[in-house]
């Protein structure tokens, strides 16, 4: 069966410029996560989506960083005026839902902000 | 602060020897344990994980080795092969936090043939 999906798989925008990225989740999975992975850093959590619960934005690292999820299903991550900082690969995950459930990842996008 | 702890950083091995990566972690609430694989281009793939109620899981040539009272635990993989050559990360997870998983920073594997 499908996968989870993301789309741009690239995106090079200039510094100031906002982003949009999209996550396609597994369908019938009622978890979403967004990771982030920047060179020799590991995966970073950000933000984590559980069916009509209000999301667990802990791991976001400014508000310039947002997200949501429509309809339980597509989610999109939003990042205004970025910086170089911001270059990384943003990673989306899908689950059945919560603890000790098995995450899978989507292939990623990678952002270079010039 | 990094609440997973790995290493090493890189790790290169001849084939059909043994590679072993090492976690390490403090907080005490942390009950699933789950080692993910990443091959260049992709997004990390979960290859096994365990629960600290046993000290050893095993799957084909990936075993998990838990110390409880350590708080370390790793992945051993017998007869490496080329094909094994990824990034691995270990991870942990605990109830409360509901399925965020806090991961290690990585380590490269190079398996020679």
């Amino acid at each position: 069966g499908a996968g989870v999906s993301q789309s741009p798989s690239n995106k090079v925008t200039e510094k100031g410029k906002d982003v949009e990225l999209r996550c396609d989740p597994i369908s019938g999975h009622t978890a979403l996560y967004w990771y982030r992975q920047s060179l020799g850093q590991g995966l970073e959590f950000l933000i984590y989506f559980q069916g009509n619960s209000a999301p667990d934005k802990s791991g976001l690292p400014s508000d310039r960083f947002s997200a949501e999820r429509t309809g339980g299903s597509v989610s999109t991550l939003t990042i205004q005026r970025t910086q170089q900082e911001d270059s990384a690969v943003y990673l989306c995950a899908s689950s059945l839902g919560g603890h000790q459930e098995t995450q899978y990842f989507g292939p990623g996008t990678r952002l270079l902000v010039l | 602060q990094q609440q997973v702890k790995q290493s090493p950083q890189s790790l290169i091995v001849q084939k059909g020897g043994i590679s072993i990566i090492n976690c390490a972690y403090e907080n005490t609430a942390f009950d699933y344990f789950p080692w993910y694989q990443q091959f260049p281009g992709k997004g990390p793939a979960l290859l096994i994980a365990i629960r600290p109620d046993v000290s050893e899981k095993k799957e084909g040539r990936f075993t998990i080795s838990f110390n409880k009272s350590a708080k370390q635990f790793s992945l051993h993989i017998m007869d490496s092969q080329p094909g094994d050559s990824a990034t691995y990360f270990c991870a942990a997870d605990r109830g409360s936090t509901l399925g965020r998983l806090y991961f290690g920073r990585g380590t490269q594997l190079t398996v020679w043939p």
